[in-house]
């Protein structure tokens, strides 16, 4: 069974710090990697997708791939009270996407 | 606006009563999927479709089936609902690349379902 397992959380952090989010997957022909967000009672938004070995920032979101750790990670920088919400990572091999079940995040102001 | 959109948002019904969730995108991507979430276990995959008259069943497709008849409509059909169907379902869309180059995806609302 392929999966992604990500920590369930709540992760919390005070406003203004790093929030680093990860997630682990377990399918070695997983080609895209993708993070989206889930604020409550709504549908996950994409924030980021990394399909190469490295970092890749966009804002205050920067999204890291080890594919031999088979690890993805995803940096909040100058966390805000709005980033709190589910965060899902993602992963993509030919036509099937695979979730993982979310890490909560809770931005203290 | 470029949009996935699902109806109904909300449905309540009853065992055995055939129920279709319809999803709709006006963004001409090819490849469409519909998930269900339970919490606890995420978003799972129920069926996907790659193209007109093209589909493949998901991780969770038993009690389920779809038809992809035009481009922008994929709809979801419950033939006999149970209460284990009871769910949040996300309809999604997105773009594909070369060798199935996945670019994300925008998802519709959701409709919650609950099967009594």
């Amino acid at each position: 069974q392929k999966e992604v397992e990500q920590n369930s959380g709540p992760l919390s952090v005070p406003e203004g710090a790093i929030a680093s989010l990860n997630c682990t997957y377990s399918d070695r022909g997983s080609q895209s990697f993708f993070w989206y967000r889930q604020y409550s009672g709504k549908s996950p938004e994409l924030i980021m997708f990394i399909y190469s070995n490295g970092d890749k920032e966009d804002g205050r979101f920067t999204a890291q791939l080890n594919k031999a750790s088979q690890y993805v990670s995803l940096l909040i920088r100058d966390s805000q009270p709005s980033d709190s919400a589910t965060y899902l990572c993602a992963s993509s091999g030919g036509f099937k996407t695979i979730f993982g079940a979310g890490t909560r995040l809770f931005v203290k102001a | 606006e470029a949009q996935v959109t699902q109806n109904p948002r909300y449905l309540i019904t009853v065992t055995g009563k055939k129920l279709t969730v319809t999803c709709s995108q006006n963004m001409n991507h090819e490849y469409m999927s519909w998930y269900r979430q339970d919490p606890g276990l995420g978003l799972r995959q129920i069926y996907y479709s790659m193209n007109v008259e093209v589909t493949d069943k998901g991780d969770v497709p038993e009690g389920y089936k779809v038809s992809r008849k035009e481009k922008r409509n994929f709809p979801l059909i419950l033939e006999s609902p149970s209460p284990n169907q009871t769910s949040l379902y996300f309809c999604a869309s997105s773009l594909r690349g070369q060798k199935t180059t996945n670019y994300g995806y925008t998802f519709g609302s959701g409709t919650r379902l609950t099967v009594v």
